[in-house]
């Protein structure tokens, strides 16, 4: 089955810094969204982009689906960014079957 | 209202106990779905709903029972739980496309379950 390696699995930031994270996967997808895990688990959208770029404040997130990657920025990151990011990917096309990432935990200090 | 809502938020049972979770969403999904999500991992899919038909049922042992009585709400019937079971369960639910792949997933808050 398709694999999806995110990097880097831990990341400690000071507030302000910029950040790039990398969702890798083995097959060609369909479909690729990015979510934040808050501490209480409640997964929050944060795009739904199956390929080229897309921004949103502070955030944005560009993928390549012809090489199978996507990237997360998060610019001038904020305490309120700490938690876990994921990316999940839909292969083969149309069947429902959502693959989640191994995830990257993020922790800002402030 | 981008909001799928999930009840119980905790739940505590024992092995031998009988219960269930349950989901709603009022977007008109035609698709749902259950993860489990154990500590430091990312979500595992369990079962998927279209149409509430199952679709995907990803081996998940018999002590799990989902059902879908509506297009709006899904269930996950819990009996004879092993302690290993203890997890956060979420829910989701998208759009069916049509054939041209899956909409976005919206999740709810998840029901976090501890067997005893």
């Amino acid at each position: 089955g398709i694999q999806v390696e995110q990097s880097p699995p831990d990341l400690i930031l000071q507030e302000g810094a910029n950040s790039t994270l990398r969702c890798n996967f083995s097959d060609s997808v369909n479909n690729l969204q990015w979510f934040h895990q808050n501490p209480w688990g409640q997964l929050i959208n944060l795009f739904y982009i199956p390929s080229g770029t897309k921004q949103n404040g502070r955030l944005s997130a560009t993928t390549v689906a012809t090489e199978r990657y996507s990237l997360l920025y998060i610019s001038s990151s904020q305490t309120t960014d700490s938690g876990v990011y994921f990316c999940a990917v839909e292969v083969p096309s149309g069947t429902y079957k959502y693959i989640f990432g191994t995830g990257t935990r993020l922790k800002v200090l402030a | 209202d981008t909001e799928v809502t999930q009840t119980p938020k905790h739940l505590v049972m024992g092995m031998t106990n009988k219960k269930s979770l349950k989901c709603e969403q009022h977007m008109g999904h035609r698709a749902m779905y259950w993860y489990k999500q154990k500590a430091k991992k990312p979500p595992e899919l369990m079962f998927v709903y279209s149409y509430e038909k199952l679709s995907i049922n990803e081996s998940v042992p018999s002590r799990f029972s989902p059902e879908c009585p509506n297009s709006s709400l899904l269930n996950l019937h819990l009996h004879a739980l092993q302690p290993e079971d203890s997890a956060l369960y979420l829910c989701a639910s998208s759009h069916e496309t049509g054939g041209f792949g899956t909409g976005e997933l919206f999740f709810g808050e998840g029901s976090r379950l501890t067997v005893l």
